[in-house]
């Protein structure tokens, strides 16, 4: 079963407005959250992240928040850019050190 | 600065055959990873391994063999191939696992078809 779970396999956006990428998660174990991001033919790249101390994480344009009670994060991008259509990766760790992926999914930013 | 580095790029396999799938990292970090990458499922933990000398079972482990007798090198190695092991295989490699520097570096990925 999933530990990881991006619900959503696509979504579309227009240039300039905000992508919001959600991910949940069942393991309460996991106390470190990471998204990545991955352009076609090439390894995924880190991106953002948060550790369970916290709810919200922020670099540049950006945000990572995070709800504990619900088991759920979500990747916010504002303003939405071209380059940034890619497929992005939910990951979680725990104390086992596993990193664990969602499914991905993929951002496609309409000029 | 190389980072993470795989080898091969790509492979095509006959059914039953074996091979080994090299990761080399030269950034010193501690924790390693195999993944297997296909459509719809996202990224799945093959193996991992948190220190020379030391392996651990991940996600998706049947089938797969792995080494690390070396810091740098983790080796996953498929004894005898089968046609469900086709995939875009990706190592990965990270310096600690805490609340910094955390984040896991990958390679370039393999693709292999297995026939």
């Amino acid at each position: 079963d999933q530990q990881v779970k991006q619900n959503s396999p696509s979504l579309s956006v227009q240039e300039g407005r905000i992508s919001i990428l959600n991910c949940d998660y069942t393991n309460s174990m996991f106390d470190y959250f990471l998204w990545y991001k991955k352009y076609p033919a090439e390894g995924p790249t880190f991106l953002i992240s948060i550790s369970s101390i916290k709810d919200k994480n922020e670099d540049g344009r950006f945000t990572v928040f995070l709800n504990k009670s619900a088991k759920h994060l979500s990747l916010h991008i504002v303003p939405s850019q071209p380059g940034d259509s890619a497929v992005y990766f939910c990951a979680a760790s725990d104390s086992s050190y596993k990193l664990i992926f969602g499914s991905g999914t993929r951002l496609l930013v309409r000029p | 600065n190389a980072g993470v580095t795989q080898t091969p790029k790509f492979r095509v396999l006959k059914t039953g055959q074996s091979m080994t799938l090299l990761c080399a990292q030269d950034m010193n970090h501690e924790y390693m990873y195999w993944y297997r990458q296909d459509p719809g499922m996202g990224l799945r933990l093959i193996h991992y391994s948190v220190g020379e000398g030391t392996t651990a079972k991940g996600e998706v482990p049947d089938g797969y063999n792995v080494s690390r007798l070396k810091k740098q090198n983790f080796l996953l190695g498929l004894e005898s191939a089968a046609p469900s092991q086709t995939s875009v295989y990706f190592c990965a490699s990270s310096k600690y696992r805490g609340t910094v520097n955390t984040e896991a570096f990958f390679g370039q990925g393999t693709r292999l078809t297995v026939v």
